[in-house]
């Protein structure tokens, strides 16, 4: 069965990076887009950016562009978003996700990491 | 803000059939089909119960269905049960970006 699985809580400063990995299985890791998707505490459901592990290409939301980073390891079929310069705000649940078919059927989603941001 | 607007909060009596919208634009919602729709228990993650606005994943109720007319989509429930009571969020393609609605509230009551 499919399934993606995260890493855990992370607990960081102001002005620190996070990196969230995300490891696949049950499927083959190459064929899906790999999006993130992140949700602050008591707010609803904020995309960040996709990467395609089978070429190595990346699109991020604007919002995040200079602080986002997207990468994959297909030998060990993992995927991970690094956030650097990390502000109070970014406190939230982030959560890897599958995408089929290129045309936004996000169909499975990892647990989810919270990152929390506090001095 | 979202460019995808839904209502905050929708109620209905069990048996009943319920609809909560999601407008966007004529340049995305009103000229592609790539709307998906997502329903989210607190403290559990989203899960896919309708995408391309009318398609249903398998294992999914035919109680829940996906329509669109002009620059908003709908997602309907009928026959409401206790356990509908969630958060629903849209999802669209607008430029490359894509972009979640607010999230609407359904409260069964």
């Amino acid at each position: 069965q499919v399934q993606l699985v995260q890493s855990g809580t992370e607990v960081k400063k102001p002005g620190a990076s996070v990196k969230v990995s995300c490891k696949a299985s049950g499927y083959t890791f190459i064929d899906n887009v790999i999006h993130w998707v992140r949700q602050a505490p008591g707010r609803g459901l904020e995309w960040m950016g996709w990467i395609d592990p089978k070429r190595g290409v990346t699109f991020h939301a604007e919002k995040f562009q200079a602080r986002v980073a997207m990468t994959g390891d297909t030998s060990i079929t993992t995927t991970y978003m690094e956030l650097t310069t990390l502000r109070s705000d970014d406190t939230a649940v982030y959560h890897c996700v599958r995408e089929v078919g290129h045309r936004g059927q996000f169909d499975y989603w990892g647990q989810g990491t919270l990152v929390t941001v506090s001095s | 803000q979202s460019a995808l607007t839904q209502p905050a909060s929708v109620s209905g009596s069990p048996g009943q059939s319920i609809t909560i919208s999601c407008t966007g634009a004529s340049s995305d919602i009103g000229s592609h089909d790539l709307v998906s729709w997502y329903q989210q228990y607190p403290g559990q993650t989203p899960k896919l119960i309708i995408y391309e606005a009318f398609k249903r994943p398998s294992g999914v109720s035919n109680r829940f269905s996906g329509s669109k007319s002009g620059n908003t989509a709908s997602l309907t429930i009928s026959g409401l049960q206790a356990d509908d009571e969630a958060d629903y969020y849209c999802c669209s393609l607008i430029n490359r970006d894509w972009v979640f609605g607010g999230g609407t509230m359904l409260t069964v009551l």
